[in-house]
């Protein structure tokens, strides 16, 4: 059974502009998060959707926007681009909700902002 | 709000070494705790998940146990491989809505 795929891996952006990063979850996983990850916060949690509807969402500025698809693939869109946006970002996908299950992550979207 | 506390930060040990890497939590109202390990430049990958209702979980070398009440879980590895480096990850998850909490990691290093 494939894994978790992200795309694309790496992604350079400079401030101001906007960008999409897609996860395709684990087939028959319907649910999918995302995170952040910074050598200075650590990983944190963005939101996590569930049957096409966003169920929880982190602490961050709407600039950070999600949705998910009827097959579940999601995408997260970040406008307005900051430097301190550069991080890894990470989705993963459990079977149900991400609390109860096993949560099996992807690789990760490097983004270096410029 | 939830804080998630791992040490040591760092950790290195020869092969062969049983180590023991420690998560501190400050709510005990948890409903499960993950511990992943990630290696440099990839995502995590899940290790064991503790149930709040749970004591430990085992898996091959692996034993972790929680006990809610002191707001403390460890990672037992037993005879540490060089394949064992890389940085391990505690999650909190506090029930309801899922919006788990991570420590910062232990970086391990097991050389031959």
């Amino acid at each position: 059974k494939a894994g978790v795929t992200q795309t694309p891996r790496y992604l350079i952006k400079t401030r101001g502009q906007q960008v999409t990063l897609s996860c395709s979850p684990i087939s028959g996983h319907r649910s999918v998060s995302w995170y952040q990850q910074t050598p200075g916060q650590g990983l944190q949690f963005l939101f996590e959707y569930f049957s096409e509807t966003q169920r929880n969402k982190g602490n961050f500025p709407g600039r950070f926007s999600g949705r998910q698809f009827s097959n579940s693939r999601s995408e997260m869109n970040v406008s307005t681009l900051e430097l301190g946006d550069s991080a890894l970002y990470l989705c993963a996908s459990s079977l149900v909700t991400g609390g109860s299950d096993t949560q099996y992550f992807g690789p990760g979207t490097r983004l270096t902002v410029l | 709000k939830q804080e998630v506390t791992q040490i040591p930060a760092a950790l290195s040990v020869p092969e062969g070494e049983n180590l023991v890497l420690n998560c501190s939590f400050t709510d005990s109202a948890i409903y499960n705790l993950q511990w992943f390990r990630q290696d440099p430049g990839k995502g995590l990958t899940s290790l064991l998940l503790i149930q709040s209702s749970q004591r430990e979980q085992t898996s091959g070398r692996l034993n972790a146990s929680l006990d809610k009440s002191s707001g403390r879980s460890t990672l037992y590895i037993a005879a540490s491989q060089p394949g064992d480096s890389a940085t391990y990850l505690c999650a909190c998850d506090p029930g309801g809505s899922y919006i788990p909490t991570f420590g910062r990691g232990t970086s391990l290093i097991v050389h031959p």
